[in-house]
């Protein structure tokens, strides 16, 4: 299996922060690692995948970049909507895994 | 605008069988190029994949689960279904069910709300 561990497991932050969570993966990914947000009581919504890709409707604030093992997503200033926990996950190869997730909070 | 929805009951008695149902809505699970998952969140901690059915037919489970879990696919009623067998209270929280974009780029682009399933006697 491909572990995937993200830091940090949560952080603080400020409106307008500039904010960056890394994803490390155990064996190399090429660019299958996408990024998920969860807010609580929500449903997870996608905001990168293939590594660096905005989905459709995400705001241009989220960027994702990396490739092989190692991930980053930005969040290029922190807007009051995006505090909540993010999780980066391989879609390599099954079984698919999920990083452990980062809260982000104030 | 493809939709999902688990059902299944809140309440499963230790060691007997957890059985979800997702229905989708708005597409067919046999057209395009996707994957049907189950993903679920235990309380306080994070996102453990299941596994998920192909519109072909081939399956992937979570080693993890692999002895426990069946999925299976009903295309007459556009449902794919999970089976738990034995569960214990580890096995309580939120499942959703999940399409995950398979052309080029994997991931999971449509969600269900989420059920929750307590394993409690």
């Amino acid at each position: 299996d491909i572990q995937m561990t993200q830091s940090p497991p949560s952080l603080s932050a400020s409106v307008g922060d500039r904010v960056t969570i890394t994803c490390r993966a155990s064996h190399s990914i090429s660019v299958y690692l996408n990024w998920y947000q969860h807010k609580s009581g929500k449903v997870p919504k996608v905001l990168i995948y293939a590594a660096s890709s905005l989905q459709s409707g995400v705001p241009s604030r989220f960027s994702g970049s990396g490739s092989g093992t190692d991930f980053t997503l930005t969040i290029s200033s922190l807007q009051p909507e995006d505090f909540a926990t993010y999780y980066c996950q391989q879609s390599h190869s099954a079984p698919l895994t999920f990083g452990g997730g980062t809260k982000v909070d104030i | 605008q493809v939709q999902l929805q688990e059902s299944g009951p809140g309440l499963v008695k230790p060691s007997q069988t957890l059985s979800l149902t997702c229905s989708v809505s708005g597409g067919s699970i046999r057209s395009g190029s996707y994957y049907w998952s189950w993903i679920r969140q235990p309380a306080g901690t994070g996102l453990e994949w299941i596994g998920r059915i192909y519109t072909s037919g081939s399956i992937d489970y979570n080693p993890s689960l692999q002895s426990r879990v069946m999925l299976s696919a009903d295309t007459s009623k556009n449902q794919f279904s999970l089976k738990l067998t034995s569960v214990t209270a580890a096995d309580t929280a939120v499942y959703y069910c999940a399409r995950e974009e398979g052309g080029s780029n994997f991931f999971f682009d449509i969600w269900g709300q989420g059920t929750m399933v307590t394993v409690s006697s």
